[in-house]
């Protein structure tokens, strides 16, 4: 399974813009590079995902590096409640199994 | 609507004994995914279920644990003999089909002394 990597934690001030990267320089063809979240003490909650191009959605944008080798999550304005631990994952839309490969994702501090 | 439930929230438990972990998913959901969470790491997989079948049980670390799904809704991990080792969130997943968006419940906290 391809990997991903990503910093261990980031700090962010709130209503500021955060950028989240994402590196993953073995991802095929078939890999969709999906983001989720954690909470402090729930289950991961689904970000976006995206394939080739930029993405955006209510939550979040990402913008994909035209290799596709990096990607990065884009926060618009960091609220007290994005907090959290984010994770890059690849799916293999193409393999056999769909099960999530999570790593050791990013933790994001957001300061008031 | 409901999101994916899991019961109990926490569950304390001595070496040796056996648990049940229940999972209530997404009404609708033919999907449904066990993982584990230790302390500091992300969730790693344990079991996939497609209706009632078990279509990937590759992460079930060891023959002390064993899921169900009987009805192709609510599903049971069980584990026997509980280790120390053993103590985890474990979280529960579910999806309307095999490749959609999976969401999780809240997991159970398990802790074996």
């Amino acid at each position: 399974d391809a990997k991903t990597t990503q910093p261990n934690s980031m700090e962010s001030n709130e209503e500021e813009p955060v950028h989240l990267p994402c590196n993953h320089s073995t991802i095929s063809g078939t890999d969709y590079i999906h983001w989720y979240r954690q909470l402090p003490s729930q289950g991961p909650e689904y970000v976006i995902h995206g394939l080739t191009s930029n993405v955006n959605n209510r939550m979040a944008s990402m913008a994909i590096a035209e290799d596709r080798k990096s990607s990065t999550l884009i926060l618009h304005r960091a609220t007290l409640r994005d907090a959290a631990v984010y994770y890059c994952i690849l799916r293999d839309y193409g393999g056999a199994t769909n099960k999530l490969i999570f790593g050791t994702g990013t933790l994001l501090a957001v300061q008031p | 609507g409901a999101g994916v439930s899991q019961t109990p929230s926490n569950k304390v438990t001595e070496k040796g004994k056996y648990v049940e972990l229940r999972c209530d998913p997404i009404s609708g959901h033919t999907a449904l995914y066990w993982y584990r969470q230790s302390l500091g790491q992300g969730p790693e997989f344990l079991i996939y279920f497609q209706g009632t079948g078990a279509a990937d049980d590759s992460g079930l670390p060891n023959d002390r644990f064993f899921a169900v799904r009987p009805e192709g809704s609510v599903s049971t991990l069980k584990i026997q003999r509980t280790e120390r080792g053993d103590s985890a969130v474990y979280l529960c997943a579910s999806s309307l089909g095999g490749w959609e968006t999976q969401y999780f419940g809240p997991g159970t906290r398990l802790l074996v002394l």
